[in-house]
């Protein structure tokens, strides 16, 4: 099973701020990686796929980079609604996985 | 629009069985495969199975082998979760997702709400 770590488990901005959020793959899942945020009570939304495609409706404050086993998920200038769980997943292998999530809270 | 619509979810007791069922609009349901994920309270997000468009093929998470199914049926558009031997490990959320499809394949994409177990005795 592919192990997803993600880093760090918080992480503490200020509106405006930019965001960088990390995910490392225990082996290489190509660039089948995807980002999805979840705020409370809300089912996850999915925000990248394949590391580096936005999905529909997604802002351009949101970019992915990466390939192979290191990924990255930045938010430009971060807004209010923006503060929620991050999650990254691959589905290079079965069983897919998640990582185990990012919290972005406001400083 | 899609829409994935959970339901069946409930309290169980250790040992019971539960079905959940999804229903979906907005697509053509029999184009696309669908993934059940599932997050325990406060938790993080855990694959349950998948299946490809025509039910034909299904893939298992190690935790539910052998105890859970899951299966479609095409001309309802509707995808189902039959929950067996449940423990009380299991209590989660469930949500069931539309896969994103054309060459990003098995992406996770649209998700529904979420159906809630409960297993207690």
């Amino acid at each position: 099973e592919i192990v997803l770590t993600q880093s760090p488990a918080t992480l503490s901005l200020s509106p405006g701020e930019r965001a960088t959020l990390s995910c490392r793959a225990s082996q290489s899942v190509s660039s089948y990686l995807a980002w999805y945020q979840q705020k409370p009570g809300q089912a996850p939304r999915l925000l990248i796929y394949d590391a580096f495609n936005r999905a529909t409706g997604i802002p351009a404050r949101f970019s992915g980079s990466g390939s192979g086993t290191d990924f990255t998920l930045t938010i430009s200038s971060l807004e209010p609604g923006d503060f929620a769980v991050y999650y990254c997943h691959q589905r290079s292998n079965w069983p897919y996985t998640f990582g185990q999530g990012t919290k972005l809270e406001i400083k | 629009e899609v829409q994935l619509v959970e339901s069946g979810g409930g309290l169980v007791q250790p040992g019971g069985s539960l079905r959940l069922s999804c229903s979906a609009s907005g697509f053509t349901f029999t184009k696309y495969g669908m993934h059940w994920v599932r997050q325990a309270p406060g938790k993080g997000l855990e694959y349950v199975s998948v299946i490809n468009d025509n039910g034909g093929s299904a893939y298992y998470g190690d935790s539910v082998k052998g105890r859970f199914t899951t299966s479609r049926d095409n001309s309802k558009n509707t995808l189902y979760l039959q929950m067996n031997s449940l423990r009380t490990e299991d209590t989660a959320v469930f949500y069931c997702v539309k896969v994103l499809g054309g060459g990003s394949g098995w992406t996770p994409d649209f998700w529904g709400q979420g159906t809630l177990v409960t297993v207690s005795s």
